[in-house]
């Protein structure tokens, strides 16, 4: 089976302008959930998503969002960039069951920088 | 709220020494915990799991036992290799919730020498 795959791998934005990422789970997977990895806070959980609908969220601005489509790809938008916007977006795919021993694939992430 | 904690290094090793990363976790239930690495420049991989006390997780030569009375998850590898050398994320996934978003440590640096 293909991994997880993300689109575009490496970004590179100027404040204020806006981001779409992209990734594709695993074949029969029907949730994702999106981690951004900095430096100083580590990874830490953006949301996740399936059928379509948000299941759960962290604790982000709400200009950090997403969306699932049908077919389980996801995507994530961050509006009016900042600075502190500069990480390596995860995605993770997973069967969806929402079991705690549900293991999470991850692709190989989307390195944003902003300028 | 959930938190893991995991000595931050980085670890220098050399070839064919003993490793112990040390994790330990606070969670209101049942977590599964959970063991990832990553290389340079690539996301992470699974590297091992357990999902319920006295369970050991082992692959490549790695291993983890889930300790509920320590509430620890070590990870310890016999002999380590220099294609070892990565970062290394304890993580915990609570028991109580249907959506259960994975809790990370803040990574281990290895670097082995030959």
């Amino acid at each position: 089976k293909a991994g997880v795959t993300q689109t575009p791998r490496y970004l590179i934005k100027t404040r204020g302008q806006q981001v779409t990422l992209s990734c594709s789970p695993i074949s029969g997977h029907r949730s994702v959930s999106w981690y951004q990895q900095t430096p100083g806070q580590g990874l830490q959980f953006l949301f996740e998503y399936f059928s379509e609908t948000q299941r759960n969220k962290g604790n982000f601005p709400g200009r950090f969002s997403g969306r699932q489509f049908s077919n389980s790809r996801s995507e994530m938008n961050v509006s009016t960039l900042e600075l502190g916007d500069s990480a390596l977006y995860l995605c993770a795919s997973s069967p969806g069951t929402g079991s705690y021993q549900e293991t999470q694939y991850f692709g190989p992430g989307t390195r944003l920088l902003v300028l | 709220g959930d938190s893991v904690t995991q000595m931050e290094g980085p670890v220098t090793l050399s070839e064919e020494a003993f490793l112990t990363i040390n994790c330990t976790y606070t969670a209101t239930g049942y977590p599964s915990l959970f063991w990832y690495v990553q290389y340079p420049g690539e996301g992470l991989q699974l590297l091992l799991k357990a999902t319920k006390a006295d369970d050991k997780g082992s692959n490549k030569g790695f291993e983890a036992t889930y300790r509920k009375e320590t509430t620890s998850f070590h990870l310890e590898k016999g002999s380590v290799q220099v294609s070892d050398s990565a970062v290394y994320f304890c993580a915990l996934a609570e028991g109580n919730s249907g959506n259960t978003p994975l809790v990370f440590g803040k990574g281990t640096r290895l670097s082995v020498i030959a």
